[in-house]
């Protein structure tokens, strides 16, 4: 079975400051993880994805995220804040058929001036 | 390129009225699609996908219920609307061979 854990339901930085946003997984078979990014009233776009390969995989905007299998976790960073990246962000992993996605419950960043 | 359409973007529903929500995608074929809710406060609540024409599955047993009369059509219906049904919804293509999930601009509905 697979599930996400995202810890923190809000995260504050400053602007300029290092983002770190926790994703913990469970899955059954080697998960496919994704990252995305919601603004008010929008719908989710995709920052990032791990499908195989390289574990340490840089998305848009600045952000990436690093896969370690020991740990199940794929936590999402940016080195620099910038008050645009205040959104709320879902960590996702997908089924063993790849048909259905599991969501985090989401982190909501604040970026503070 | 692939583009995903929900209509309408903001609706407001009486208690009992029946509900139609439409989505469609453009530049793909035989897409997965799927159907989110996120009520407020709350993360995505996935209620339905579909693999195909006329396939659904249904996640959550509830008020709603979901057709694709089409290939790239997902319709999300309810025939009384209760008040537990206002959220945001938002459909997506993709999963499968895509992997990835590709969301709509989603559509607020408000049910009073």
């Amino acid at each position: 079975a697979q599930s996400v854990t995202q810890l923190g339901s809000h995260v504050s930085v400053s602007e300029g400051a290092l983002v770190l946003l926790r994703c913990n997984y469970s899955s059954s078979v080697p998960p496919y993880l994704f990252w995305y990014v919601q603004y008010p009233n929008q719908g989710l776009q995709l920052l990032l994805k791990y499908t195989t390969g390289a574990t340490l995989v840089k998305g848009i905007n600045g952000f990436e995220a690093e896969f370690k299998k020991s740990e199940t976790s794929f936590h999402l960073t940016k080195p620099s804040a910038h008050m645009s990246d205040a959104a709320e962000y879902f960590c996702a992993v997908s089924g063993n058929n790849f048909n259905k996605f599991y969501f985090g419950s989401g982190t909501k960043l604040n970026v503070k001036p | 390129s692939q583009t995903i359409h929900q209509w309408p973007a903001t609706l407001v529903q009486p208690v009992g009225s029946p509900l139609s929500l439409e989505c469609t995608v453009e530049g793909t074929s035989n897409p997965n699609l799927y159907w989110y809710r996120q009520a407020a406060g709350r993360g995505l609540q996935l209620l339905f996908y579909s693999v195909g024409i006329g396939q659904i599955s249904s996640e959550v047993p509830q008020n709603l219920s979901a057709s694709r009369p089409q290939d790239r059509q997902f319709i999300l219906s309810s025939k009384k609307l209760l008040l537990s049904d206002s959220g945001f919804y938002l459909c997506a293509w993709g999963g499968g061979l895509t992997y990835e999930q590709y969301f709509g601009p989603g559509t607020r509905l408000t049910v009073t």
